[in-house]
């Protein structure tokens, strides 16, 4: 089947707005994983969500950021009052047990 | 803490055997050894797992110390779509566990 899905690949927003980011992961993956990349740096984790189990938030910059994973399948990152440091790809990857993670394109987040 | 140290560049004549060092000392029991790598502007690519025995794939080989606190990831024979920054990342093998936590990779540079 396909592989993982980001919806858009690109966006441009003003500061203080609010953006919502899609993952659609490879169907029948129970895992979900969310990353930011900042130009040049290296992946920073965010948010990993497995099953039913509580997800894991550890990685989250602020409260302005949260994600949700519906039906075990689609998952929506939003950040809240968009600021300039936010400007980043976000990556999300999806994986079965084996834990071999597949990773979307990306969305480009270019906060002006 | 990505938990692994691994240098920070490397060069590579291309043709030649790529061998990518990287040190996870405090590896646990039950933790496996992960490589990907993430060529530029692309979102990041599985190679190969192994927990202790060696392992080989289409595209690499991974050695393990028998210690388990080293291992070298060998690209056979280089080549330019090779260049990338690979990342070494220790996790327990079961998806349902924990996150992927990539750390600052190695860039390797293969040369004409």
């Amino acid at each position: 089947g396909a592989g993982v899905s980001q919806s858009p690949s690109n966006k441009v927003t003003e500061k203080g707005k609010d953006v919502e980011l899609r993952c659609d992961p490879i169907s029948g993956h129970t895992a979900l994983y969310w990353y930011r990349q900042s130009l040049g740096q290296g992946l920073e984790f965010l948010i990993y969500f497995q099953g039913n189990s509580a997800p894991d938030k550890s990685g989250l910059p602020s409260d302005r950021f949260s994600a949700e994973r519906t039906g075990g399948s689609v998952s929506t990152l939003t950040i809240q009052r968009t600021q300039q440091e936010d400007s980043a790809v976000y990556l999300c990857a999806s994986s079965r047990d084996r834990a071999e993670a597949f990773f979307g394109q990306g969305t480009r987040l270019t906060v002006v | 803490d990505a938990k692994t140290t691994q240098p920070t560049s490397m060069d590579c004549a291309e043709g030649r055997a790529a061998n990518l060092p990287c040190n996870h000392s405090t590896i646990s029991g039950n933790e496996y050894v992960y490589w990907y790598r993430q060529i530029h502007s692309q979102g990041p690519q599985y190679i190969i797992h192994g927990l202790k025995n060696n392992e080989t794939n289409e595209m690499a080989s991974l050695i393990i110390t028998e210690d388990r606190k080293s291992s070298t990831l060998i690209l056979p024979h280089a080549t330019l779509r090779d260049t990338a920054v690979y990342y070494c990342i220790v996790r327990v093998g079961r998806a349902g566990n924990t996150p992927l936590v990539f750390g600052k990779g190695t860039r390797l540079s293969v040369i004409a």
